[in-house]
């Protein structure tokens, strides 16, 4: 069973902090992805990681950026966290680039930002 | 642009069946999938089509016309733990997914 854990269920962070995001996938999964879910809105994507140390924008990459040093690991980083921010976090990953594959969730990280 | 239209929410009968329908438009067109997700979880995989037609798994189907840029997910016997969102998600020539906002399914006894 291809298993994806996140770091947190959930954070609370203050205004202005540094917040790190941890993502693992046990499966060798090439692509790994991080989106955010509000209600309404649906999944937006964040980044994403077609390889070690590669990544690319999504749909909304402002204030956040992402590190995939190991193949099993990606993380997202709020360099300043804002309000705008508080959100519920899912991290993905998928076997093979340019794929039909289907993406495995982690169990998400619900984020808030006072 | 790129779009998924799905209704926010439906409500159904234990052991009825719902049908819950998406359209989408994409740059490309490379399949598309169903997810569920019950409040607090993570979405998991349900279906997914890329040739015309209906795919049946157990109690749930998918279908998909791509002339028409349609697919319903089909939910039969409907149980009270079917209860959750329903998210459809094109691929689109970049292989990219496309999320819809989701679907809430409320069962009711």
């Amino acid at each position: 069973d291809v298993k994806v854990t996140q770091s947190s269920r959930y954070l609370v962070k203050r205004t202005g902090e540094k917040v790190f995001l941890e993502c693992v996938q046990d499966m060798d999964h090439e692509n790994m992805f991080w989106y955010r879910q509000d209600p309404g809105l649906g999944l937006r994507l964040i980044y994403f990681s077609y390889d070690v140390k590669m990544k690319e924008k999504g749909d909304i990459p402002e204030g956040y950026s992402v590190s995939r040093e190991k193949k099993e690991r990606f993380s997202l980083i709020l360099e300043s966290a804002s309000t705008n921010q508080t959100s519920m976090y899912l991290c993905a990953s998928k076997g093979a680039t340019g794929t039909h594959y289907e993406q495995y969730f982690g169990p998400g990280t619900r984020l808030t930002v006072t | 642009g790129q779009n998924i239209d799905q209704p926010t929410e439906m409500t159904a009968t234990e052991g009825a069946i719902v049908q819950i329908n998406c359209t989408y438009q994409t740059s490309g067109f490379n399949g598309l999938f169903w997810y569920q997700q019950h409040a607090g979880e993570a979405p998991t995989f349900l279906s997914y089509n890329v040739l015309d037609g209906l795919e049946e798994k157990g109690r749930f189907s998918s279908f998909l016309s791509r002339s028409k840029g349609y697919s319903y997910l089909l939910l039969k016997e409907l149980q009270m733990k079917d209860s959750a969102s329903y998210l459809c998600a094109a691929l689109d020539s970049n292989y990219q997914l496309i999320w819809g906002a989701g679907t809430k399914l409320i069962i009711k006894p």
